[in-house]
C-alpha cells in the first residue's frame, strides 16, 4: 500500500508570492490533517478535512487555507507568503473514524521564503 | 486547552543500553491517545507506540515500551537495546478522543533529539 504522498518536497518562494502544496492519503485514508514545523514553534496543527469538507482548523492566519477533493486528495495553499512562512509541512492521513488511532505522515514539503 | 511537554531537548545513549525519553501532559479530558513518534533525519514521521489512555496496561511495541501514568499524566518511552537506527528526534503527542472533530489533531511536544553513540 503506498504512503502518503507530499509534492513538491522542496520549493523556494519570495516574499508576497503563494504557494500550493498537495497531499495524496493513503489509499481507503478519507482525513488529512496538515501540520506546520519550525525549529522555534515546534509542529503546529493546521487544519483537518474529510469528505471534502474541514473539521478542525488551527491557530493560523485566513493566509493559510485548504481544501479536499472527492478522491481524498488535500491541497494547502498560502497567501502573501512571509519570511516566517519557512518550514517542513506535513500532511497526515487516517481513516477518519472517531476511533482512528495513528496519522500517517508523509515525508513533507521544505518551504524556503527569501 | 491541552499541551504536552518534553523536558530533554537532547539525550543520548550508547549502544545496546537503555534509554527513557519524558513527556507530561495537562488535559481535563479522560479519553484519548498517546503517541510517540519518530522522525529521524529522512522526516518522515513514523509511529513508535500508541497508548489508550482507557487501558491500564502499558504498551509495548518490541524494544519500546511506555510507562504510562494517568493520573500523573505523564507517559514516558523506554528504548531497550538501543541501536544506531534509533537516533532520531521523538515527539510525544496527544490526541483527543473525544468527539469526531478532533480526530485529526494531534498535540505534540517539543521534541526529544536521541543520539545513538556506538
Amino acid at each position: 500500500k503506498a504512503g502518503v504522498t507530499q509534492t513538491p518536497r522542496y520549493l523556494i518562494k519570495t516574499r508576497g508570492q503563494q504557494v500550493t502544496l498537495s497531499c495524496s492519503p493513503i489509499s481507503g485514508h478519507r482525513s488529512v490533517s496538515w501540520y506546520q514545523q519550525t525549529p522555534g514553534q515546534g509542529l503546529q496543527f493546521l487544519f483537518e478535512y474529510f469528505s471534502e469538507t474541514q473539521r478542525n482548523k488551527g491557530n493560523f492566519p485566513g493566509r493559510f487555507s485548504g481544501r479536499q477533493f472527492s478522491n481524498s486528495r488535500s491541497e494547502m495553499n498560502v497567501s502573501t507568503l512571509e519570511l516566517g512562512d519557512s518550514a517542513l509541512y506535513l500532511c497526515a492521513s487516517s481513516p477518519g473514524g472517531v476511533n482512528t488511532g495513528e496519522l500517517f505522515f508523509g515525508e513533507g514539503s521544505r518551504l524556503t521564503v527569501l | 486547552a491541552q499541551t504536552v511537554t518534553q523536558s530533554q531537548p537532547e539525550m543520548s545513549v550508547q549502544e545496546a543500553e537503555t534509554v527513557t525519553l519524558s513527556c507530561t501532559y495537562d488535559t481535563s479530558e479522560s479519553d484519548y491517545y498517546l503517541f510517540w513518534y519518530k522522525q529521524p533525519p529522512s522526516r518522515q514521521m513514523i509511529l513508535v507506540i500508541r497508548q489508550e489512555a482507557y487501558k491500564q496496561q502499558n504498551a509495548t511495541e518490541n524494544r519500546f515500551s511506555v510507562n504510562f501514568q494517568k493520573a500523573a499524566k505523564s507517559f514516558s518511552l523506554k528504548i531497550s537495546d538501543s541501536q544506531l537506527g534509533d537516533a532520531a528526534m521523538y515527539f510525544c503527542a496527544y490526541r483527543s478522543a473525544t468527539g469526531s472533530s478532533n480526530t485529526g489533531k494531534l498535540i505534540f511536544g517539543q521534541g526529544t533529539t536521541l543520539q545513538v553513540k556506538p
